[in-house]
């Protein structure tokens, strides 16, 4: 049974700061991976989405990585801003399934 | 493109009556949508997914006739919260799966409904 685990469960960095959000899953045949933003009681936005055969993928200040023989993936963010703070988590579909697996996410919060 | 909507946004019912939430796809056709549950400060739980012209799958815990799902084409799907408690006071967000221009199977997610139960 596939469990997604997204580290730290929270984090309050300055502004400018640079980054680094965990997710690490314990099933390594994936189909691909997907981080999303959540805001206070809103639905999710996608930021990026990694095949499996994909070892990156980058939109503006952002930066996902994918190792799937151990089971990683991390969001960089650089130079955050406060409008940065919002909910972050990571998705797992495996292969041959339909599901998304959701991580428990990790609440960031930029401090101006 | 890929955008899904969801109504309505917040419902306030009293116990023992139903909910229907609305799930729809704009702007594609989607054949599968799940429907998920989030409580406060934690993370999506997938309930159920949604097949267009067949019966939901329901995950492991789910009460199939407490959360009634229909999925009638292929733009809408509905989840019916019968017999309402407080107890499913809760965020409920749906998502509809696509083949995007890459050629890459992603969900696309809803805003959620917020349903609380007096």
């Amino acid at each position: 049974k596939q469990e997604v685990t997204q580290i730290p469960a929270a984090l309050s960095v300055p502004e400018g700061e640079n980054l680094v959000l965990n997710c690490s899953f314990t099933d390594s045949a994936i189909y691909n991976l997907q981080w999303f933003r959540q805001d206070p009681g809103k639905g999710l936005t996608s930021l990026l989405l990694i095949q499996s055969s994909q070892r990156e993928q980058t939109s503006g200040r952002l930066n996902a990585s994918l190792d799937k023989s151990s089971g990683r993936s991390t969001l960089y963010i650089a130079a955050s801003q406060p409008g940065d703070s919002a909910t972050y988590l990571c998705a797992v579909k495996g292969s041959g399934t339909y599901k998304y697996i959701f991580g428990t996410g990790t609440r960031l919060k930029v401090l101006a | 493109g890929a955008v899904v909507s969801q109504h309505p946004s917040r419902v306030i019912c009293k116990s023992g009556t139903s909910v229907k939430i609305e799930c729809r796809s704009l702007d594609f056709q989607a054949t599968t949508m799940f429907w998920y549950r989030q409580f406060p400060k934690q993370s999506l739980m997938l309930m159920a997914t949604s097949n267009e012209g067949s019966k939901a799958t329901y995950e492991q815990g789910v009460e199939k006739d407490k959360f009634l799902i229909n999925h009638a084409s292929l733009t809408l799907s509905t989840l019916t919260v019968t017999s309402a408690h407080p107890e499913d006071s809760s965020f409920y967000i749906c998502s509809a799966s696509s083949v995007g221009l890459a050629g890459v199977d992603e969900q696309f997610f809803g805003p959620g409904t917020r349903l609380t139960v007096l």
